[in-house]
């Protein structure tokens, strides 16, 4: 079954500082792709998804994440971080019937 | 569209005690899950839906149970409630299990068993 692994629970840089989490995903099979981010008492909502293609993908509020095969890693970025860019992200892989694996999850601060 | 709606936004259980959750989308989607996030663990699926009267167990159903009567409608049943099943309560939906269409997020309903 597929895993996916992010590390580093919680994540701090300093507002405009590039922002980087880490995602690596199990499977030997490509499968598809998703970062998700969560704010405080809120649920889930898309920051982008990888499915074939270009793997450079741009998602939205500046982030952009890159597929690397041979690291069956997605690491999710963005060159300047804004304040409200706090909040837990997660990365998913979408198994075989649309079922989504998550990751721990990352909590992003971001100093001022 | 109301989108992906939960009810209730809270709710507190005693040991034994059983409840069901309520989970709408208007937005006449096939596929629907639920998800519970613990801390450290990410969001786990309990059930999911192909479409109504289609239902299957997810990484983690036990206690739980579900139905789908309507494409609207996905509730999930907590039959007799236990301290484990403490979490926070996700129902999700998507346009079809057929391919990777984006799931949409209800707002979460946060359990508490005593």
């Amino acid at each position: 079954a597929q895993s996916v692994t992010q590390l580093g629970s919680h994540v701090s840089v300093s507002e405009g500082a590039l922002v980087l989490l880490r995602c690596n995903y199990s499977s030997s099979v490509p499968p598809y792709l998703f970062w998700y981010v969560q704010y405080p008492n809120q649920g889930l909502q898309l920051l982008l998804k990888y499915t074939t293609g270009a793997t450079l993908v741009k998602g939205i509020n500046g982030f952009e994440a890159e597929f690397k095969k041979s690291e069956t890693s997605f690491h999710l970025t963005k060159p300047s971080a804004h304040m409200s860019d706090a909040a837990e992200y997660f990365c998913a892989a979408m198994e075989y019937g649309n079922k989504l694996v998550f990751g721990a999850g990352t909590i992003l601060r971001v100093k001022s | 569209n109301a989108g992906v709606t939960q009810t209730p936004k809270f709710q507190v259980l005693k040991t034994g005690q059983s409840m069901t959750l309520q989970c709408a989308q208007d937005m006449n989607h096939e596929y629907m899950s639920w998800y519970r996030q613990d801390p450290g663990m990410g969001l786990r699926l309990i059930h999911y839906s192909v479409g109504a009267g289609i239902t299957d167990q997810g990484e983690v159903p036990n206690g739980y149970n579900v139905s789908r009567s309507t494409t609207e409608d996905f509730p999930l049943r907590l039959l007799s409630a236990a301290p484990s099943q403490t979490s926070v309560y996700f129902c999700a939906s998507s346009y079809s299990s057929h391919s990777p269409y984006e799931q949409y997020f209800g707002p979460g309903t946060r359990l508490t068993v005593t």
